[in-house]
Order: structure tokens, then C-alpha cells, then sequence
């Protein structure tokens, strides 16, 4: 059960470049988010979604875009990486039932991007 | 909009001490609080989850308290190590934006051996 899975672990980008980062879960959990987290702040969550085919915004969307065409993975895409899109990304996972009742958010061990 | 503050912001003690770490947040309409340690270069692991109905909750040397009513949450370590130095954050579950958490800025712990 491999939980959380992101890649790359680190990237460097020059300005105006596009990239996507992976995140995969194994626990077949219905919620997944994304978050940035920059120095010396607390994380903000960028999208989330509740389940395949459904994505919506969080705090701070621009410059980013999502999908999420199964289960398992939720990619973030940056489109024209700008210097302050470096930061570090966190995806995470949970199971909320229809109640609203769920369970931790399990964390992935994050993407360092470098915006130059 | 939901404000959460963790302080103190940093925090170094000698090994064996007993220590808190205090978290507060502005809307007390939250499902839960988590607390979260965060080792450097690594993704975040959960250390205890506390449901809006509940008071505390412990784990080994770990004993998380919430007052909803005040905003207010507490993380205590008892007898601490110099393997419990790490960030730790606390998030609220919200409601909106899909069950979203909102994050303090965190603790950063450091034990003096």
C-alpha cells in the first residue's frame, strides 16, 4: 500500500514553461487536493476534487489547472511557470462520506519547484 | 474567513521537558482538528485527529486538547526527545471548498540533547 504518491520530487523551470505534476492514490479514496505550501506559511489549498470527473477551485487556482479522470490520480498542471509559482506542493487524499463524516488527510511527500 | 495561529513560532527545549504547543482559530464551525508534524524536506504525517465533539485526544506522549467554544487547541509532549524536533502544524477541516483544511503557519520544534 504505497498511500500518497507524487513525482517529480524536485523541478526547475524557466519562466514560461508548462509542466504537470503527478500525484497517484492507492486507497481508493473519493477526495483529493492539492496544496502549495511557501516558506514559513501553513499550506493553501490550489483544487480539490470530490471524485472522478469533478474539480473545482480552492484559494489560490490562477495559473494552474487540474483533472481527474479516475479515481487513483490527480495531476496539477502549470501553464507559463511564473517565479512565483515556486513553492513547494503538497497532494493529499481522504475518504469523506455523504454524512460528511471523514478520516485524515493522507499527504504525499511533495514536488520542489523552482521557477528561474 | 477561517484564521488559524499557531504559537510560539519556534521553540527550543531541553531534552525530558514537557512542552505545549498552542494553536487558536477565528470559526469555531469546524468538523475537526488535526495535528501534523512535518520533518524537513518531507510531506506531513497526522499525529492526532480530534472531532468537534470531542475534548482531547492522545497518542504515546501525546495529548491534543480542543475548545471549540474558544478557538483554542493545545498539543502536549510529555518527556520530549531529540527525535521529536520537527514542524509541527494544526489544520481545522472546513465545510467549504470541499472539506478543505486550513493550516497555521506551524511550530518549529527543536530538542536539545
Amino acid at each position: 500500500n504505497a498511500g500518497v504518491t507524487q513525482t517529480p520530487k524536485f523541478r526547475i523551470l524557466k519562466i514560461g514553461q508548462s509542466m504537470t505534476l503527478q500525484c497517484a492514490q492507492d486507497m481508493n479514496h473519493n477526495y483529493m487536493y492539492w496544496y502549495r505550501q511557501d516558506p514559513g506559511m501553513g499550506l493553501k489549498l490550489i483544487y480539490y476534487s470530490v471524485g472522478a470527473g469533478i474539480t473545482d477551485k480552492g484559494e489560490v487556482p490562477n495559473g494552474y489547472n487540474v483533472s481527474r479522470s479516475t479515481t487513483e490520480d490527480f495531476p496539477l498542471r502549470l501553464e507559463l511557470a511564473a517565479p512565483s509559482q515556486t513553492s513547494v506542493y503538497f497532494c493529499a487524499s481522504s475518504y469523506i462520506n455523504l454524512a460528511g463524516d471523514g478520516d485524515t488527510q493522507y499527504f504525499g511527500p511533495g514536488t520542489r519547484l523552482t521557477v528561474l | 474567513k477561517q484564521e488559524v495561529t499557531q504559537i510560539p513560532a519556534a521553540l527550543s527545549v531541553p531534552e525530558g521537558e514537557n512542552l505545549v504547543l498552542n494553536c487558536s482559530f477565528t470559526d469555531s464551525a469546524i468538523y475537526n482538528l488535526q495535528w501534523f508534524r512535518q520533518d524537513p524536506g518531507k510531506g506531513l504525517t497526522s499525529l492526532l485527529l480530534i472531532q468537534s465533539s470531542q475534548r482531547e485526544q492522545t497518542s504515546g506522549r501525546l495529548n491534543a486538547s480542543l475548545d471549540k467554544s474558544s478557538g483554542r487547541s493545545t498539543l502536549y509532549i510529555a518527556a520530549s526527545q531529540p527525535g521529536d524536533s520537527a514542524t509541527y502544524l494544526c489544520a481545522v477541516r472546513e465545510v467549504e471548498y470541499g472539506n478543505k483544511l486550513v493550516f497555521g503557519a506551524g511550530t518549529i520544534l527543536r530538542v536539545k540533547s
